[in-house]
C-alpha cells in the first residue's frame, strides 16, 4: 500500500547548524507534499508544504526540496534554534484522493 | 479565530466503558479526519467523513465509531471493542477532500486506560 519513510526518527544539533530531513514516498501519483511541526501536547502544524510542478521552495530559515525521480523529499533548516525542537512529520497526498499519508515522525533536539 | 476544539484534553477510560471524544470546528470545513498517534509510528487513519451524514472507515478502524450529523461537529466513541486504547487522538479537517490542501489540527485528546 502507500507508504511514507521517515529518516532518522531522532536528530540531535547544535544552536546554529543545519537539520535535513528525508522522506521517501511510494505513491507515484502523489503530488503534493506537506511538513507539519508538532510541539509537546499539541497538534502539528503545517510549516511548509510543496506541489509537484517546483523542485525547491523556501520560506525564511526553512526549505523543502523534491525529486520526483527519485521520490523523495527533504525539509532542510538553517540557523536551528532551541524553539525549533519539535517533532516534525513530512507527508504526502495526491489530487482526488481522500488521505494524507503521514512519516513517522522525527523528533529533532536544538542544544543552546 | 477559526480553529478546531478538541476536548477533553485528558480523558481516562475504564474496563468496559466507552468515551466519546469530542472534535468542533469553525472553519466551515466539509472533511474532517480522525487519527490516532503512538510514539514512533506516526499518525493513523480512524475514519474521516467527507460530507454531513456520511463517513468511511480509515486503516484502524476497529474498536471505534463516529457520527457526522452537523457539518461542525465530528465525535469519536473508543468502544470496549478496542483493547488497547491508550493514544494521543488528533482531529483535523480540510475544506473538502479531493484537492490537495494542508491538514488543520485539534491539540488533540490523550487517552489513557484506569
Amino acid at each position: 500500500g502507500e507508504n511514507v519513510e521517515q529518516h532518522p526518527s531522532t536528530l540531535s544539533v547544535q544552536e546554529g547548524d543545519s537539520a535535513v530531513i528525508k522522506c521517501t514516498y511510494s505513491d507515484s501519483a502523489s503530488n503534493y507534499f506537506p511538513w507539519y511541526k508538532q510541539e509537546l501536547g499539541k497538534g502539528p502544524q503545517l510549516i511548509i508544504d510543496i506541489r509537484s510542478n517546483v523542485g525547491e521552495k523556501k520560506d525564511q530559515r526553512i526549505a523543502v526540496t523534491l525529486n520526483k525521480t527519485a521520490k523523495h523529499f527533504s525539509l532542510h533548516i538553517t540557523e536551528t534554534q532551541p524553539e525549533d525542537s519539535a517533532v516534525y512529520f513530512c507527508a504526502a497526498s495526491r489530487n482526488g484522493g481522500f488521505k494524507t499519508i503521514f512519516g513517522a515522525g522525527t523528533r529533532l533536539f536544538v542544544k543552546a | 479565530d477559526g480553529g478546531i476544539t478538541q476536548s477533553p484534553k485528558y480523558l481516562f477510560r475504564k474496563e468496559g466503558q466507552n468515551v466519546t471524544l469530542s472534535c468542533e470546528q469553525n472553519l466551515n470545513h466539509d472533511a474532517m479526519y480522525w487519527y490516532r498517534q503512538d510514539p514512533g509510528q506516526g499518525l493513523r487513519l480512524i475514519y474521516y467523513s467527507q460530507i454531513v451524514n456520511d463517513f468511511q472507515k480509515g486503516d484502524i478502524a476497529e474498536g471505534y465509531s463516529v457520527s457526522r450529523e452537523k457539518k461542525e461537529s465530528f465525535p469519536l466513541t473508543v468502544t470496549s471493542a478496542q483493547k488497547n486504547p491508550t493514544a494521543f487522538y488528533l482531529c483535523a479537517s480540510i475544506p473538502a477532500t479531493g484537492a490537495n490542501q494542508p491538514q488543520h489540527f485539534g491539540d488533540g485528546t490523550r487517552l489513557s486506560i484506569l
